[in-house]
């Protein structure tokens, strides 16, 4: 079974941009996690998807923000890039069953720089 | 809130020498715990859980227990090759935030570099 994939695997921005970085989560699962890691503030978790409805949300401001599809995929966006903006995205799947606490399945990430 | 705190490292030991990693953690509830490993380059791979208290989990000759009464997660390896060496993630599920299937709280990482 294929595992998570992220796309793009590198990005480059500069300041002011937008981005959208895209996730594919392994076949079957159904929940979508993104998760921020950065060298300073370690990885932080960004916000969670379930049947296309946002159901966690960390503590990051309005301009990062998610969707998605009725396949389960999941795009996120940050708008307006700032230059702590740069990080490495990880996306995680997992099966969501009813009453269970279900592992979560990473992708490789998305590595963003912003100039 | 729920947290974790594990050793920071870098922590450098020779091939077949014995690894410990300390993880403890504050949490409300029962949640579940994990260690996660990171290789340069890439992504978070699951290494190893536990769901319940006094659980122990295992792979690849990792280990480890979770400790309810001193709510720790310790990762040991009897004999560390070079291909371990990584940053290794200590984690918990955060069933408290917003019931639903909660979401990840790592621990800062610890970096391990095993010399031949």
């Amino acid at each position: 079974k294929a595992g998570v994939t992220q796309t793009p695997r590198y990005l480059i921005k500069t300041r002011g941009q937008q981005v959208t970085l895209s996730c594919s989560p392994i076949s079957g699962h159904r929940s979508v996690s993104w998760y921020q890691q950065t060298p300073g503030q370690g990885l932080q978790f960004l916000f969670e998807y379930f049947s296309e409805t946002q159901r966690n949300k960390g503590n990051f401001p309005g301009r990062f923000s998610g969707r998605q599809f009725s396949n389960s995929r999941s795009e996120m966006n940050v708008s307006t890039l700032e230059l702590g903006d740069s990080a490495l995205y990880l996306c995680a799947s997992s099966l969501a069953s009813a009453g269970g606490t279900d592992t979560q399945y990473f992708g490789p990430g998305t590595r963003l720089t912003v100039l | 809130g729920n947290s974790v705190t594990q050793m920071e490292g870098p922590v450098t030991l020779s091939e077949e020498a014995f690894l410990t990693i300390n993880c403890t953690y504050t949490a409300t509830g029962y949640p579940s715990l994990f260690w996660y490993v990171q290789y340069p380059g890439e992504g978070l791979q699951l290494l190893l859980k536990a769901t319940k208290a006094d659980d122990k989990g295992s792979n690849k000759g990792f280990e480890a227990t979770y400790r309810k009464e001193t709510t720790s997660f310790h990762l040991e390896k009897g004999s560390v090759q070079v291909s371990d060496s990584a940053v290794y993630f200590c984690a918990l599920n955060d069933m408290n935030y917003g019931g639903s299937q909660g979401n990840l709280i790592f621990g800062k990482g610890t970096k391990l570099s095993v010399k031949p």
